[in-house]
């Protein structure tokens, strides 16, 4: 089965630099969702896309942007790097819910870990 | 979204079944139990999540009790592949942005 595509896998960047991550979800999926996880800890949420529309936001620093295109990828720019941006960074997608049901799972890509010096 | 206790680490032997608790006791009657697992330095990957029924896929059980203030995350066959730190997770419905933290982590021995 398809899973999430997450581009590049690894990145290395210098301080001040800026960086682009992208992120495809699994067909038919119209969520997407941003996560960060930095070293020894948990995945933390940064921001949420349904529909090609910003619909939840987590602690995202405000150098971060992001957005859903229209064939449902999605990207997060990073701008003015710091060292502790340095972290694994994980998209999710979900399906629309089914019928009246009001539960929704997420399936995460294999992130891409981005190493900032 | 309510609070869950898990142990922070267990073990099991390979091929037996792996029974991972979770405390919920401030559930409301509208949240879900979700299951997720993070394999080492690989992205969360889904596992099973149910209200109040309890639910079975091609990869877990989950046993939720009748009140709802706990459930078990039953892994038939655990094999070394299984090593990874579960998390249970509690979410209202139509909310869709897991909380991770304090997993168990499970180690699965030969």
């Amino acid at each position: 089965a398809a899973g999430v595509i997450q581009s590049p896998r690894h990145l290395i960047k210098e301080k001040r630099e800026t960086a682009t991550l992208k992120c495809y979800p699994i067909p038919r999926h119209d969520t997407v969702y941003w996560y960060q996880q930095g070293p020894g800890q948990d995945p933390q949420f940064l921001i949420s896309f349904y529909e090609k529309m910003q619909s939840d936001k987590g602690s995202i620093p405000d150098r971060f942007s992001a957005q859903q295109f229209s064939d449902y990828h999605s990207e997060l720019n990073m701008s003015s790097l710091e060292l502790g941006d340095s972290a694994l960074y994980f998209c999710a997608s979900s399906p629309p819910p089914r019928g009246f049901a009001l539960s929704y799972e997420q399936y995460f890509g294999p992130g891409t870990r981005l190493t900032v010096t | 979204d309510a609070k869950t206790t898990q142990p922070t680490s267990m073990d099991c032997a390979e091929g037996r079944a792996a029974n991972l608790p979770c405390n919920h006791s401030t559930i409301s009657g509208n949240e879900y139990v979700y299951w997720y697992r993070q394999i080492h330095s690989q992205g969360p990957q889904y596992i099973i999540h149910g209200l109040k029924n309890n639910e079975t896929n091609e990869m877990a059980s989950l046993i939720i009790t009748e009140d709802r203030k706990s459930s078990t995350l039953i892994l038939p066959h655990a094999t070394l592949r299984d090593t990874a730190v579960y998390y249970c997770i509690v979410m209202a419905g139509g909310s869709y942005i897991p909380t991770f933290g304090r997993g168990t982590s499970l180690i699965v021995h030969p």
